[in-house]
C-alpha cells in the first residue's frame, strides 16, 4: 500500500529558529513529491520536486529530495510567527493518484 | 482570476439530509478532485474528475456522488448524510498529469453531520 509518513507531527519553535521536516514515502510509482502550506484554510503550494529537480528553493525556505532514501526535508531557517501551519507532504504517482502525509504542525512563538 | 471556490463555507446538517458542495474553478484545468480532510488521516481523496462528463472513484467514496457537467464545475452530493462525514472537504484542480502536477485547493467547507 502506498503512504507518506511527516514527522514531526507537531514542533514548537521560537521566532529566528530554523527548523527541519522531514517526509518518507514508499509508493509504488513515484512522479514527484510535492510540499504545501496550510493556515487556516487551503493548501498552498510550495515546492514541486521530481527526479530532475531535487532541490528548491525560495527565500527562507528550501526543500531536498532523496531519490536513494525515499525521502525529502523542508528546511526554513530564521522562522517567523507568519509561518505558522501544518505543512503537507505529496507524493503524485500518476493520473489522479497524489498520497498525502498527516502533515507536520508548525508553531512560531514570538 | 479567482482559482478555486467552493460553496458553501461552512454547513450543519442534520442524519439523514441531503446536501451539495459546489466546486468551480477558472484556470481551464482539466482533472478536478474532491477530498476530505479528518484530523490525524491526511487528505483523502472521494472522487476525482479527467474531464468534463467523466468521474471516478477514489479511496473513500462511499456514501457519496459527484457530477461534472460542465468543465469549470465539479459537484459533490451526500445522498443521506451521516455523522461519520462531518469533516472539511476540500476541492482541487490541476492541468492534466503530463504538464504539471500541481494541485490548487479551495477554500474548503466546514461540515458538521449531527
Amino acid at each position: 500500500e502506498d503512504k507518506v509518513v511527516q514527522s514531526p507531527l507537531s514542533l514548537v519553535v521560537h521566532e529566528g529558529d530554523t527548523v527541519t521536516l522531514n517526509c518518507s514515502y514508499e509508493v509504488t510509482n513515484f512522479r514527484s513529491l510535492l510540499w504545501y502550506k496550510q493556515e487556516k484554510k487551503a493548501p498552498t503550494f510550495l515546492f514541486m520536486l521530481t527526479s530532475s529537480g531535487i532541490e528548491k528553493k525560495s527565500g527562507r525556505l528550501s526543500s531536498i529530495l532523496d531519490k536513494k532514501e525515499l525521502s525529502s526535508i523542508l528546511n526554513i531557517t530564521a522562522t517567523q510567527t507568519g509561518d505558522s501551519a501544518i505543512y503537507l507532504c505529496a507524493v503524485f504517482s500518476g493520473t489522479y493518484k497524489y498520497i498525502f502525509g498527516t502533515g507536520t504542525r508548525l508553531k512560531v512563538l514570538a | 482570476n479567482a482559482g478555486v471556490t467552493q460553496t458553501p463555507k461552512f454547513r450543519v446538517l442534520k442524519t439523514g439530509q441531503s446536501m451539495t458542495l459546489l466546486c468551480a474553478q477558472d484556470m481551464n484545468h482539466e482533472y478536478m478532485y474532491w477530498y476530505r480532510q479528518d484530523p490525524g488521516m491526511g487528505l483523502r481523496l472521494i472522487h476525482y474528475s479527467v474531464g468534463e462528463g467523466t468521474t471516478a472513484k477514489g479511496e473513500v467514496p462511499d456514501g457519496y456522488n459527484v457530477s461534472r457537467l460542465k468543465k469549470q464545475n465539479f459537484l459533490l452530493g451526500l445522498e443521506s448524510a451521516a455523522p461519520s462525514q462531518t469533516s472539511v472537504y476540500f476541492c482541487a484542480s490541476s492541468y492534466d498529469d503530463r504538464s504539471s502536477y500541481e494541485q490548487y485547493f479551495g477554500p474548503g467547507t466546514r461540515l458538521t453531520v449531527t
